[in-house]
């Protein structure tokens, strides 16, 4: 049972314009949210997280958005860039089991 | 530099044949995880560890065996590989576990035949 579920396989956007990827979850003991961003043959890297005691987290570009009675979180990156082109994951941790959960993974295309 | 170096970055074998991927940090990180990526399943989490000779099993443990003796390292042991761990393999590490960014490494590419 997938218990973080990220729906788009892919995602392509205009250079400049809004990028929004979602992500859903099941287990409400999750706390903890994270995003990463991954390039060909290179390791997932850290973008932007989101304790579920908040509704936003902004860093740059890069804004975190989540909804806990839905069970849901976005990220949205404005403007997006061809650099941004990538394969996004979203996770989940519950604090107290010391685990994460990983999403399938969204590739986004930022088009020049 | 602050990094997690994992080796070999590709491996192929055969089935049966007990092989070791080996995970080093140097960020001082109490908590170190392994990970394998297959196409439509993401990330799974296979073995993680809070802090030295403390280990747990994650998603997928099932084949694998981890060990942590020292702060800085945590390999990933396959006893007897089989072909179904043909995968990318992923080890990466964090301050604590749970509420911080985890560090991943390059990878592994690893065929079992």
């Amino acid at each position: 049972d997938q218990q973080v579920k990220q729906n788009s396989p892919s995602l392509s956007v205009q250079e400049g314009r809004i990028s929004i990827l979602n992500c859903d979850y099941t287990n409400s003991m999750f706390d903890y949210f994270l995003w990463y961003k991954k390039y060909p043959a290179e390791g997932p890297t850290f973008l932007i997280s989101i304790s579920s005691i908040k509704d936003k987290n902004e860093d740059g570009r890069f804004t975190v958005f989540l909804n806990k009675s839905a069970k849901h979180l976005s990220l949205h990156i404005v403007p997006s860039q061809p650099g941004d082109s990538a394969v996004y994951f979203c996770a989940a941790s519950d604090s107290g089991t010391y685990k994460y959960i990983f999403g399938t993974g969204t590739r986004l295309k930022v088009l020049a | 530099e602050a990094q997690v170096t994992q080796n070999p970055r590709y491996l192929i074998t055969v089935t049966g044949k007990k092989l070791t991927v080996t995970c080093s940090q140097n960020m001082n990180h109490e908590y170190m995880s392994w990970y394998r990526q297959d196409p439509g399943l993401g990330l799974r989490q296979i073995y993680y560890s809070m802090n030295v000779e403390v280990t747990d099993k994650g998603d997928v443990p099932e084949g694998y065996k981890v060990s942590r003796k020292e702060k800085r390292n945590f390999p990933l042991i396959l006893e007897s590989p089989s072909p179904n761990q043909t995968s990318l393999y992923f080890c990466a590490s964090s301050l604590d576990g749970g509420r911080y960014e985890q560090y991943f490494g390059p990878g592994t590419r690893l065929t079992v035949t």
